[in-house]
Protein backbone atom coordinates (compact mmCIF):
# COMPACT_ATOMS: atom_id res chain seq x y z
CA UNK A 1 0.00 0.00 0.00
CA UNK A 2 0.83 3.37 -0.70
CA UNK A 3 1.69 5.62 2.33
CA UNK A 4 3.54 8.80 3.28
CA UNK A 5 4.02 9.21 6.96
CA UNK A 6 4.97 12.30 8.43
CA UNK A 7 7.29 12.92 11.61
CA UNK A 8 5.34 13.84 14.89
CA UNK A 9 4.10 17.11 16.56
CA UNK A 10 6.85 20.03 17.54
CA UNK A 11 6.36 23.57 19.91
CA UNK A 12 8.64 26.03 18.54
CA UNK A 13 9.75 29.36 20.11
CA UNK A 14 9.21 32.82 17.45
CA UNK A 15 12.52 32.95 15.67
CA UNK A 16 13.00 29.55 15.32
CA UNK A 17 13.29 26.90 12.17
CA UNK A 18 11.37 23.57 12.01
CA UNK A 19 11.89 20.75 9.73
CA UNK A 20 9.23 17.67 8.73
CA UNK A 21 9.95 14.68 7.41
CA UNK A 22 7.29 12.40 5.18
CA UNK A 23 8.80 9.32 4.69
CA UNK A 24 7.20 7.29 1.80
CA UNK A 25 6.92 3.38 1.08
CA UNK A 26 4.79 1.60 -1.55
CA UNK A 27 5.56 3.01 -4.49
CA UNK A 28 8.83 4.39 -6.81
CA UNK A 29 9.65 7.20 -5.13
CA UNK A 30 11.61 9.30 -7.74
CA UNK A 31 8.74 8.79 -10.30
CA UNK A 32 5.90 11.34 -7.95
CA UNK A 33 6.81 14.91 -6.74
CA UNK A 34 5.70 15.61 -3.42
CA UNK A 35 3.73 19.34 -2.33
CA UNK A 36 4.04 20.53 0.86
CA UNK A 37 0.46 22.18 2.00
CA UNK A 38 -0.23 24.03 5.06
CA UNK A 39 -3.53 24.30 6.58
CA UNK A 40 -3.69 27.23 10.04
CA UNK A 41 -6.32 26.33 12.41
CA UNK A 42 -10.30 27.08 10.75
CA UNK A 43 -8.57 27.73 7.74
CA UNK A 44 -8.80 26.46 4.17
CA UNK A 45 -5.60 25.26 2.83
CA UNK A 46 -2.30 26.84 1.96
CA UNK A 47 0.08 25.26 -0.61
CA UNK A 48 3.82 25.42 0.07
CA UNK A 49 5.74 24.00 -2.49
CA UNK A 50 6.83 20.77 -4.47
CA UNK A 51 9.81 19.02 -5.19
CA UNK A 52 11.25 16.74 -8.21
CA UNK A 53 12.14 14.17 -5.84
CA UNK A 54 13.90 12.68 -9.11
CA UNK A 55 16.33 15.60 -10.37
CA UNK A 56 15.42 17.73 -6.82
CA UNK A 57 14.25 20.41 -8.59
CA UNK A 58 11.93 22.81 -6.69
CA UNK A 59 9.25 25.26 -6.84
CA UNK A 60 8.10 27.29 -3.76
CA UNK A 61 5.48 29.66 -3.61
CA UNK A 62 6.65 33.56 -3.26
CA UNK A 63 4.13 33.84 -0.21
CA UNK A 64 6.92 32.40 1.98
CA UNK A 65 9.85 35.30 0.45
CA UNK A 66 12.48 32.40 0.58
CA UNK A 67 11.82 30.84 4.21
CA UNK A 68 10.88 27.15 3.05
CA UNK A 69 13.07 25.08 1.74
CA UNK A 70 12.21 21.78 0.07
CA UNK A 71 14.84 18.87 0.19
CA UNK A 72 14.77 14.97 -0.74
CA UNK A 73 17.24 12.19 0.29
CA UNK A 74 16.37 9.40 -2.35
CA UNK A 75 17.88 6.48 -0.03
CA UNK A 76 15.77 6.46 2.59
CA UNK A 77 12.62 7.51 0.19
CA UNK A 78 11.88 10.56 2.56
CA UNK A 79 11.02 14.35 1.57
CA UNK A 80 11.57 17.51 4.13
CA UNK A 81 10.22 20.82 4.73
CA UNK A 82 12.15 23.40 6.58
CA UNK A 83 10.69 26.70 7.04
CA UNK A 84 12.41 29.35 9.04
CA UNK A 85 11.75 32.41 11.28
CA UNK A 86 9.25 31.32 12.44
CA UNK A 87 6.10 33.35 13.74
CA UNK A 88 2.25 33.12 15.20
CA UNK A 89 1.22 32.62 12.08
CA UNK A 90 3.13 29.94 10.74
CA UNK A 91 1.06 27.52 13.77
CA UNK A 92 -0.79 25.03 11.73
CA UNK A 93 -0.81 21.38 10.27
CA UNK A 94 1.59 20.64 7.65
CA UNK A 95 0.63 17.88 5.61
CA UNK A 96 2.88 16.62 2.51
CA UNK A 97 1.18 14.86 -0.92
CA UNK A 98 2.31 13.22 -3.68
CA UNK A 99 1.82 14.40 -6.76
CA UNK A 100 -0.08 12.49 -9.45
CA UNK A 101 2.94 12.61 -11.89
CA UNK A 102 7.03 13.48 -11.57
CA UNK A 103 6.52 17.23 -11.88
CA UNK A 104 4.43 19.41 -10.46
CA UNK A 105 1.59 21.71 -11.89
CA UNK A 106 -1.43 20.82 -13.48
CA UNK A 107 -1.79 17.53 -11.22
CA UNK A 108 -3.57 16.80 -8.24
CA UNK A 109 -2.47 15.47 -4.98
CA UNK A 110 -3.66 11.87 -4.89
CA UNK A 111 -1.71 10.31 -2.08
CA UNK A 112 -1.51 12.41 1.58
CA UNK A 113 0.52 11.95 4.81
CA UNK A 114 -1.47 12.11 8.61
CA UNK A 115 -0.11 15.72 9.01
CA UNK A 116 1.90 17.05 11.23
CA UNK A 117 0.89 20.14 14.10
CA UNK A 118 3.68 22.78 14.53
CA UNK A 119 2.64 25.29 17.09
CA UNK A 120 4.66 28.66 17.71
CA UNK A 121 4.25 30.11 20.80
CA UNK A 122 6.97 31.84 23.17
CA UNK B 1 -3.29 36.44 -6.42
CA UNK B 2 -5.66 34.36 -7.74
CA UNK B 3 -8.81 33.34 -5.71
CA UNK B 4 -11.34 30.27 -5.71
CA UNK B 5 -15.16 31.42 -4.15
CA UNK B 6 -16.89 28.68 -2.27
CA UNK B 7 -20.18 28.68 -0.49
CA UNK B 8 -18.79 28.20 3.09
CA UNK B 9 -22.16 25.65 4.01
CA UNK B 10 -23.97 23.44 2.40
CA UNK B 11 -26.81 21.44 3.16
CA UNK B 12 -28.28 18.48 2.17
CA UNK B 13 -31.27 15.67 3.15
CA UNK B 14 -29.65 11.80 3.31
CA UNK B 15 -30.55 11.06 0.10
CA UNK B 16 -31.04 14.06 -2.03
CA UNK B 17 -28.34 15.84 -4.35
CA UNK B 18 -25.64 18.21 -2.93
CA UNK B 19 -23.76 20.70 -5.69
CA UNK B 20 -20.91 22.73 -4.21
CA UNK B 21 -19.60 25.62 -6.32
CA UNK B 22 -16.28 26.92 -6.65
CA UNK B 23 -15.87 30.32 -8.73
CA UNK B 24 -12.81 32.23 -10.25
CA UNK B 25 -11.89 34.66 -12.81
CA UNK B 26 -11.47 33.15 -16.36
CA UNK B 27 -11.84 29.57 -14.66
CA UNK B 28 -12.84 27.95 -18.40
CA UNK B 29 -9.39 27.76 -19.06
CA UNK B 30 -8.26 26.06 -15.55
CA UNK B 31 -8.64 22.26 -14.71
CA UNK B 32 -10.15 21.41 -10.90
CA UNK B 33 -9.54 18.92 -8.63
CA UNK B 34 -11.78 18.70 -5.77
CA UNK B 35 -10.99 17.37 -1.81
CA UNK B 36 -12.92 16.20 0.80
CA UNK B 37 -11.57 16.61 4.57
CA UNK B 38 -12.92 15.02 7.38
CA UNK B 39 -12.29 16.73 10.70
CA UNK B 40 -9.12 15.86 12.43
CA UNK B 41 -8.45 13.99 9.07
CA UNK B 42 -6.10 14.65 5.87
CA UNK B 43 -7.55 15.54 2.31
CA UNK B 44 -8.55 12.77 0.26
CA UNK B 45 -8.94 13.36 -3.29
CA UNK B 46 -12.36 13.11 -5.23
CA UNK B 47 -12.57 14.58 -8.43
CA UNK B 48 -9.30 15.11 -10.33
CA UNK B 49 -9.35 17.22 -13.95
CA UNK B 50 -12.57 18.64 -13.47
CA UNK B 51 -14.45 14.91 -13.98
CA UNK B 52 -12.21 12.17 -13.35
CA UNK B 53 -12.70 10.12 -10.08
CA UNK B 54 -9.74 8.12 -8.26
CA UNK B 55 -9.97 4.59 -7.71
CA UNK B 56 -12.13 4.11 -4.58
CA UNK B 57 -14.38 6.84 -4.60
CA UNK B 58 -17.92 6.41 -5.38
CA UNK B 59 -19.79 7.17 -8.68
CA UNK B 60 -21.98 9.66 -6.58
CA UNK B 61 -19.29 12.00 -6.37
CA UNK B 62 -19.31 13.78 -9.88
CA UNK B 63 -17.72 17.06 -11.20
CA UNK B 64 -18.32 19.49 -14.17
CA UNK B 65 -16.61 23.09 -14.75
CA UNK B 66 -17.89 25.52 -17.16
CA UNK B 67 -17.24 29.03 -17.66
CA UNK B 68 -16.46 30.74 -14.30
CA UNK B 69 -17.86 27.96 -12.20
CA UNK B 70 -16.93 24.43 -11.50
CA UNK B 71 -19.18 22.26 -9.51
CA UNK B 72 -18.90 19.14 -6.89
CA UNK B 73 -22.20 17.20 -7.15
CA UNK B 74 -23.04 14.14 -4.07
CA UNK B 75 -25.85 12.21 -5.36
CA UNK B 76 -28.03 10.37 -2.86
CA UNK B 77 -25.92 12.11 0.54
CA UNK B 78 -24.93 10.25 3.22
CA UNK B 79 -24.36 10.77 6.81
CA UNK B 80 -20.65 9.71 5.87
CA UNK B 81 -20.23 12.45 3.30
CA UNK B 82 -20.08 15.16 6.27
CA UNK B 83 -16.89 17.31 5.69
CA UNK B 84 -15.40 19.81 4.39
CA UNK B 85 -14.62 19.89 0.45
CA UNK B 86 -12.20 22.20 -1.48
CA UNK B 87 -11.61 22.84 -4.85
CA UNK B 88 -7.84 23.53 -6.48
CA UNK B 89 -6.51 24.82 -9.34
CA UNK B 90 -2.93 25.29 -10.64
CA UNK B 91 -2.43 28.59 -11.40
CA UNK B 92 0.01 29.05 -14.23
CA UNK B 93 0.23 33.09 -14.19
CA UNK B 94 1.30 32.91 -10.76
CA UNK B 95 3.12 29.31 -10.98
CA UNK B 96 1.45 27.88 -7.67
CA UNK B 97 -1.33 26.03 -6.52
CA UNK B 98 -4.54 27.69 -5.05
CA UNK B 99 -6.92 26.31 -2.69
CA UNK B 100 -10.73 27.68 -2.51
CA UNK B 101 -12.02 28.71 0.23
CA UNK B 102 -13.66 25.55 1.68
CA UNK B 103 -17.23 24.43 1.68
CA UNK B 104 -18.88 22.36 4.86
CA UNK B 105 -21.56 20.14 4.14
CA UNK B 106 -23.82 19.18 6.50
CA UNK B 107 -26.13 16.15 5.67
CA UNK B 108 -29.42 17.07 7.92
Amino acid sequence: QVHLVQSGAEVKKPGASMKVSCKASGYSFTNYAIHWVRQAPGQSLEWMGWINTGNGDTKYSQKFGGRVTITRDTSATTAYMELTSLTSEDTAVYFCARNQGPHGGYDAFDIWGQGTMVTVSS
Amino acid sequence: SYVLTQPPSVSVAPGKTATITCGGHNFGSKTVHWYQQKPGQAPVLVIYYDTDRPSGIPERFSGSNSGNTATLTISWAEAGDEADYYCQVWDSSGEHYVFGTGTKVTVL
